[in-house]
This record gives C-alpha cells, structure tokens and sequence, in this order.
C-alpha cells in the first residue's frame, strides 16, 4: 500500500517560514491535501489539490508538490499555527484514503 | 452551513459490538461520497471506510474490513459504521467526513473505547 513519511516534528520562530515535507513514491503525479488538526478538535483542510486554498484559509498558507516530496509552507508563522499537520492523498492502486503520519509544528 | 453530527460512541467490551451514525445537514447529502476516520489517543489519522453516492462503491481499510461495515441512508441524510468484534486497537475518536477527492468537512468525532 502507499506511504506517505512526514517529520514527526518541525520548530520554527514567530514570523519565519516553516516547511513540512510529505514524501511518497511519485507523490508529484497524485492530488494531495493537507490538514490542521489542533488538540481536542476536527481537523481542518488548509490546503488541497497540492495547492489551492479553502475560503477562510489565510494566505500564509501554501503547497507544492513535485517529484518523490509535497511541502506545506506556512510563512510568517504565528503562535495560532502550533498544530498537528496530515498530509492526505487518494491512492487509486488501493482505492485507499492514505494520510502522513503527521507532523508536529513547535512555534517557538 | 454544513454540519456532520457523529454519534453512538462508548465503552464496549472486547468483541463487542457499536453503530456509529453520522447525520448530515446544510448539502445535498446524496450527491456526496462519505468517509470514516479514526484517531486513537495520541495518534495520528487514520481512514476506516469509504462509501460512495449510492453505495455502489464500498472500500474499507484492511485493518477493519470484516468487522466493520458502512452504509447510508440518503433519505434521512444518515452515515453509520457498525463495528463488530472489536479490538483494544480500535479505541479512538471515529469521525465522519465528506468526499470531495480531499475531506474538506469533518465532524466533531464520537469516541469509542474498547476495554474490559
């Protein structure tokens, strides 16, 4: 089945740019998603089809994907962005629903 | 407004059995597939069940497939997950969400705890 490999963690300072890495096999030919999920609630779709963003989503918020590695960029990072973040894609070999691990974001 | 109103959850003995339901507002509920997903404390997310517009297309996770069973009721806007022979493992937070290729809208999750 198809794996998606996330950093269990990622710290960045106030205001500087944190990047989550979400590795897969050909990853850059799939639609991936990305959600925040902070303690005790649903998770969130922050970004989706590698790139684009949800009404309400700010633009601070952006994606990418290519090759074997997605990225969630989050820039100017507030101490609001602390969260767990899943990567997601639909992995029609399986036709499974596949999530990332999950990383954790440290504000410092 | 879209809202997803997850219930049924509990304590449950090993082996045991629970339904979970999912009641679906603000959309054309029929015109959506739907989704379970789960998160054991402390863990990351992890999918249980997809069931498409009128449960034509039925894929589960190998973890649950055999035990677990989704189905819908378009008329009553209703997502269930009947869970039997239930493990330790499948203790967590089940929440239903809706199928749009990503889950854009997820309810705010039952919990299900197996333990003797």
């Amino acid at each position: 089945s198809y794996v998606l490999t996330q950093p269990p963690s990622v710290s960045v300072a106030p205001g500087q740019t944190a990047r989550i890495t979400c590795g897969g096999n050909n990853i850059g030919t799939k639609s991936v998603h990305w959600y925040q999920q902070k303690p005790g609630q649903a998770p969130v779709l922050v970004v989706y089809a590698d790139s684009d963003r949800p009404s309400g989503i700010p633009e601070r918020f952006s994606g990418s994907n290519s090759g074997n590695t997605a990225t969630l960029t989050i820039s100017r990072v507030e101490a609001g962005d602390e969260a767990d973040y899943y990567c997601q894609v639909w992995d029609s070999s399986s036709d499974h629903v596949v999530f990332g691990g999950g990383t954790k974001l440290t504000v410092l | 407004e879209v809202q997803l109103v997850e219930s049924g959850g509990g304590l449950v003995q090993p082996g045991g059995s629970l339904r979970l339901s999912c009641v679906a507002s603000g959309f054309t509920f029929s015109s959506y597939s739907m989704n379970w997903v789960r998160q054991a404390p402390g863990k990351g997310l992890e999918w249980v069940s997809y069931i498409s517009t009128y449960s034509s297309t039925i894929y589960y996770a190998d973890s649950v497939k055999g035990r677990f069973t989704i189905s819908r009721d378009n008329a009553k806007n209703s997502l269930s997950l009947q869970m039997n022979s239930l493990r330790d493992e499948d203790t967590a937070v089940y929440y239903c969400a809706r199928h749009d290729q990503w889950l854009k809208y997820w309810g705010q999750g039952t919990l299900v705890t197996v333990s003797s």
